[in-house]
């Protein structure tokens, strides 16, 4: 069975750029969240989505943001990068999201 | 607010050495404290889900506890393959700001020599 999958996996970008994340979720799974983590922390949550609709948010700026598309993938965007943007970028996806949650490989971006 | 803290941050084990990771939360209400593991530079991979008070779950050498309060995660006899960072995540009652925001901990970063 395939799990969560991101791509890419890995990501270099300049201040200021903008970039674009995706994920698809494990068949059958309607929800996706996104978290970031950061070198020696836990994932903070970013974005909860369900049936294509936003369901949470965390404490992001509005340069991030997300959207889920009718086969349930999703992208995260962030805007106007920052060097403190750079971290491991986690999907995860759920049956419908208040259940336990399945995590893909990440991706690894770098601000430089 | 909502608040996970585990501890302790690190714990350097013998192989066959037993020893418990701690999760104490605060929380308005408990939906579900879930239990994962996670190896240099991958994602989180799902342990566990506990759900009330009182809840046991096993798998090989992990057995996770719940109470009111806390959660432990017991590791028996340790092999090195069990190295890692283990994570614990609450997810709130479910409320219209709580909807799918499971809150992590820092983590304990677990190694287990031969």
């Amino acid at each position: 069975d395939a799990g969560v999958t991101q791509s890419p996996t890995h990501l270099i970008k300049t201040r200021g750029q903008h970039v674009t994340l995706r994920c698809s979720p494990i068949s059958g799974h309607k929800s996706v969240s996104w978290y970031q983590q950061v070198l020696g922390q836990g994932p903070q949550f970013i974005f909860q989505y369900y049936e294509k609709e936003e369901r949470g948010r965390g404490n992001f700026p509005d340069r991030f943001s997300a959207r889920q598309f009718p086969n349930y993938s999703s992208e995260l965007n962030v805007n106007a990068l920052l060097l403190g943007d750079s971290a491991l970028y986690l999907c995860a996806s759920s049956l419908n999201g208040n259940t336990e949650a399945f995590f893909g490989q990440g991706t690894r971006l770098t601000v430089v | 607010e909502d608040q996970v803290t585990q501890s302790p941050e690190a714990l350097r084990l013998q192989e066959g050495e037993s020893s418990s990771l701690n999760c104490s939360y605060t929380v308005s209400g408990l939906r579900g404290l879930f239990w994962y593991r996670q190896d240099p530079g991958k994602g989180p991979e799902f342990l566990f889900t506990l759900y009330s008070a009182g809840e046991e779950k096993e798998k090989e050498r992990l057995k996770a506890t719940l109470t009111k309060k806390e959660s432990f995660l017991h590791i028996t006899a340790p092999k090195p393959e069990d190295s890692a960072t283990y994570l614990c995540a609450v997810h709130p009652t479910v409320t219209t700001d709580s909807w799918g925001k499971f809150q992590f901990g820092a983590g304990t970063q677990v190694v287990v020599t031969p």
